[in-house]
């Protein structure tokens, strides 16, 4: 089965500090992508960043970089240069390239301390 | 209009009451998600349109009835819901290729904050 672990309920960051949320996964399927997402509290989900599990190096969007350890199944989302906009959820999902699902992890709060 | 929009963003009803949830995509995307969100609980994949055509059904209660009458609409109808039905409900849209690389990802809509009183 198909499965996203997000162990951290919860963190509280020091505004301009890095921060990383963390991100597991489980899947027999050898092709797959990895996907962030963050909701303020607005409710809209944003995409953040995107690793494929064929891809060689860890994906980087601006501030936001995907740690990928495929032997680890690791998944985790590292923040550069925190700002207090970052205060939101942040969900971690995976997809099988076998079908449309993403599955989802349950969630970290992120709040940025001024 | 750009991205995903969803109508209404807010919603109260009855349990007896009939309504329907509205979303449209302005990306010219191919697929399009509905999902329940609740409190403290993982989202939770609804239903999928893929060309129009009704991919996936996760088991959901026949309360819910989706319509996908082109690619760049969705709705979901509801009627005699119950309390626990109570959400956001979200909806997305993605393009979908035959390619091993492509990244699939899906865009939101700012969802519909449902109470069923």
């Amino acid at each position: 089965a198909q499965k996203i672990t997000q162990t951290q309920p919860g963190m509280f960051v020091q505004e301009k500090e890095a921060v990383t949320l963390d991100c597991t996964y489980d899947t027999s399927d050898p092709s797959y992508g990895l996907f962030w997402y963050k909701q303020p509290s607005s409710g809209e989900m944003i995409f953040l960043i995107y690793q494929g599990s064929y891809d060689q190096q860890n994906a980087t969007e601006g501030r936001y970089s995907l740690n990928f350890q495929k032997a680890r199944k690791s998944a985790n989302l590292v923040i550069s240069a925190s700002q207090l906009g970052d205060s939101a959820m942040y969900f971690c999902a995976m997809r099988a390239n076998s079908n449309y699902q993403l599955i989802w992890g349950a969630g970290t709060k992120l709040i940025i301390k001024p | 209009e750009t991205g995903v929009t969803q109508t209404p963003r807010h919603l109260v009803m009855g349990m007896t009451n009939k309504k329907s949830l509205k979303c449209e995509q302005h990306l010219g995307h191919n697929a399009m998600y509905w999902y329940k969100q609740s409190a403290k609980k993982p989202l939770e994949l609804m239903f999928v349109y893929n060309f129009k055509e009704q991919t996936e059904n996760n088991s959901v209660p026949s309360r819910f009835s989706p319509e996908c009458p082109n690619s760049s609409h969705l709705f979901l109808h509801l009627h005699t819901l119950q309390p626990e039905d109570s959400a956001l409900y979200l909806c997305a849209s993605s393009q979908e290729r035959d390619s091993l690389y492509h990244s699939y990802e899906q865009y939101f809509g700012p969802g519909t904050r449902l109470t069923v009183t």
